[in-house]
């Protein structure tokens, strides 16, 4: 079965204080890894999509990793505006398109 | 706006009641998805429509849950006889297939709480 594990569950970080967020996973087949962003009271937002052991997605101050068994969002120099829930999901090969397997997520605080 | 727009937002109801949610989708995408959040919990797939083809209803969790899609837009979840562990956020989504990069464009969700 498909299973998808985030740490921690919790993270509270200073303005300026990089640190990076783990989604270990087993699946089927893996045809995608994805990087969500959820603020309180909305949905998912789509940030990344990895599709092989070695590839890396950037934006702004985010940095998606992926090997065979884990994925790495690193935050560098985060703001008090990157605090959410960030949300990894796999999707396996042999199911639906937007079938995917969420994390329970990681909810990242940001002080000034 | 132009994005996933879900009703009602926020539903209250008593056990054993039968409760309708609503997804319109970006106009356009041909694929929709109902997800369900739990309070502390990840997303949890439930159905997915594609154009004509028959939906993969693989992740409805029981068969007091259905859902429709008409004229490939909006689409309709539906409990019947709700109970206590149905109360959850349910997230619809929806993307154009062709390219597709994985990204699903979600709704606000509709919180649906069970007395």
């Amino acid at each position: 079965e498909d299973q998808v594990t985030q740490s921690p569950e919790a993270l509270r970080l200073q303005e300026g204080e990089s640190s990076s967020l783990n989604c270990s996973y087993t699946v089927s087949g893996l045809r995608g890894l994805f990087w969500y962003r959820q603020d309180p009271g909305k949905g998912p937002e789509f940030l990344f999509t990895l599709y092989s052991a070695g590839e890396e997605k950037e934006k702004e101050r985010l940095k998606a990793t992926l090997t065979k068994k884990e994925s790495f969002l690193h935050i560098t120099a985060p703001k008090p505006e990157d605090s959410a829930t960030y949300l990894c999901a796999v999707q396996a090969h042999g199911n639906s398109w937007g079938k995917l397997q969420f994390g329970a997520g990681t909810q990242v605080v940001v002080t000034p | 706006g132009a994005g996933v727009s879900q009703s009602p937002s926020n539903k209250v109801t008593e056990k054993g009641k039968d409760v309708e949610l609503r997804c319109d989708p970006i106009s356009g995408h041909t694929a929709l998805y109902w997800y369900r959040q739990s309070l502390g919990q990840g997303l949890e797939f439930l159905i997915y429509f594609q154009g004509n083809s028959a939906p993969d209803k693989s992740g409805l969790p029981s068969d007091r849950f259905s859902a429709e899609r008409t004229g490939g837009s909006v689409s309709t979840l539906t409990i019947q006889r709700t109970q206590q562990e149905d109360s959850a956020v349910y997230l619809c989504a929806s993307n154009q297939l062709a390219g597709n990069t994985g990204e699903l464009f979600f709704g606000e969700g509709s919180r649906l709480t069970v007395l």
